[in-house]
């Protein structure tokens, strides 16, 4: 069974830092792509960005280019995603989803998703 | 905005069937795939169609996904009361951005 778990959400102050991990199970994680994707409290889905199963290859929405970073140790089966100078616009639960392909380029979809974990910027 | 147009709500009572649609352009549904997600309330969302009509082992039949040209849609037949929830359809841009509607709360009356 594919499990994904989320942690390191929580309260940080506009301008901070915070590292959010999602600790995978139940398939070959280096296998397969993945991908972050956001939810503003009452808003849609946003993606955030995605990391080829390999780490090789990382793709990141305007949004927060420059300021996230996304990255996997396989060794752990854990995916990471840093997030710097965090804003206000960046509060929302923050998901971990498994790609169905190991490749970003083969533009596939998410098939299975963690519980989230929520970030709060706020002073 | 989303860069994927659906409407915002949609509704239905049990038995009948509903379509959610999803509008998008020539860079995002008209090359890609699209995929359809269901957010139960206070739930992660949960894939329900991919890869334009295909159907995970699990979901009910009642729910299928058809695409033409730009646009996509999501059809529920015999509407239950349990499928109350939030729908988002999905594809990759050929910018190597992916891209979601903007979500369409269904309400079964």
């Amino acid at each position: 069974e594919v499990q994904l778990l989320e942690s390191g959400g929580g309260l940080v102050q506009p301008g901070g830092s915070l590292r959010l991990s999602c600790a995978a199970s139940g398939f070959t994680f280096s296998s397969y792509a993945m991908s972050w994707v956001r939810q503003a409290p009452g808003k849609g889905l946003e993606w955030v960005s995605a990391i080829s199963g390999s780490g090789g290859s990382t793709y990141y929405a305007d949004s927060v280019k420059g300021r996230f970073t996304i990255s996997r140790d396989n060794s752990k089966n854990t995916l990471y995603l840093q997030m710097n100078s965090l804003r206000a616009e960046d509060t929302a639960v923050y998901y971990c989803a498994k790609e169905e392909d190991s490749s970003i380029a083969a533009r596939r979809g998410l098939d299975y998703w963690g519980q989230g974990t929520l970030v709060t910027v706020s002073s | 905005q989303s860069v994927l147009t659906q409407p915002p709500s949609a509704s239905g009572t049990p038995g009948q069937r509903v379509t959610i649609s999803c509008s998008g352009s020539s860079s995002n549904i008209g090359s890609n795939y699209v995929y359809w997600y269901q957010q139960l309330p206070g739930t992660a969302p949960k894939l329900l169609i991919y890869r334009n009509n295909q159907r995970p082992s699990g979901v009910p039949d009642r729910f299928s996904g058809s695409k033409s040209g730009t646009s996509a849609s999501l059809a529920i037949s015999g509407l239950r009361s349990e499928d109350e929830a939030d729908y988002y359809c999905a594809a990759w841009d050929d910018s190597l951005s992916r891209v979601f509607g903007g979500g369409t709360k269904l309400t079964v009356l």
